[in-house]
């Protein structure tokens, strides 16, 4: 099983509408999590950090569901420039790991004006 | 947010010859850094953990002889693609674990470097 799973997607909506991703991982004990965004042929940037009580930064939300190990990230209002691929990301955080990060494949988002 | 920087950003070799890329973290001291492999349409592959002053810890299935990493500094990491083939094309991205104040650690990444073997 794959230390981190998201929806494939692609996801294709239209500018203001409500987009929503999930994202699931296995080892019980990661401690951070994160969205990470990639546009194409560039490295992944931080987004925004994922805290236990859910977190907002504008028109992205965040939350955490340590007792599913799920993860979600959803946006309002998209924009033609949200267009990339998100990527959720858990840290290992397990002996000689620490620190490590797991990438998910990520889930392509493309807003159409 | 803290910067990292990778050179050159794009490579194109042939086969055979060895490449190196660096990693510098611009602005911050990085004990740990990351080395990533990424093919088109996959996912960040983590190839090695490199600490300063010490061995770099190298994942499952990466060779360590073919892949050298150097970590000499607080601020420069080197990954040399030994005898490079075209399977080894792919995107190359380091990152930088810095920590914060309240224990907190994020990843920041660098540009990435392309590399093409002929």
């Amino acid at each position: 099983r794959k230390e981190v799973e998201q929806d494939p997607g692609p996801f294709n909506v239209p500018e203001g509408a409500t987009v929503a991703f999930n994202c699931t991982y296995s080892n019980s004990a990661s401690q951070s999590f994160f969205w990470y965004r990639q546009d194409c042929r560039k490295e992944p940037k931080l987004l925004m950090s994922v805290y236990s009580s859910g977190n907002e930064d504008g028109r992205f939300t965040a939350q955490l569901n340590r007792a599913s190990q799920y993860i979600s990230l959803l946006i309002r209002d998209s924009k033609l420039s949200d267009s990339a691929t998100y990527l959720c990301v858990v840290n290992g955080n397990r002996g000689s790991t620490l620190g490590r990060l797991y990438f998910g494949r990520g889930t392509q988002l493309t807003v159409w004006p | 947010g803290a910067v990292v920087s990778q050179h050159p950003s794009r490579v194109i070799c042939k086969s055979g010859t060895s490449v190196k890329i660096e990693c510098r973290s611009l602005d911050f001291q990085a004990t740990t850094m990351f080395w990533y492999r990424q093919f088109p349409k996959q996912s960040l592959m983590l190839m090695a953990t490199s600490n300063e002053g010490s061995k770099a810890t190298y994942e499952q299935g990466v060779e360590k002889d073919k892949f050298l990493i150097n970590h000499a500094s607080l601020t420069l990491s080197t990954l040399t693609v030994t005898s490079a083939h075209p399977e080894d094309s792919s995107f190359y991205i380091c990152s930088a674990r810095l920590s914060g104040l309240a224990g907190e650690e994020t990843q920041y990444f660098g540009p990435g470097t392309r590399l093409l073997v002929l």
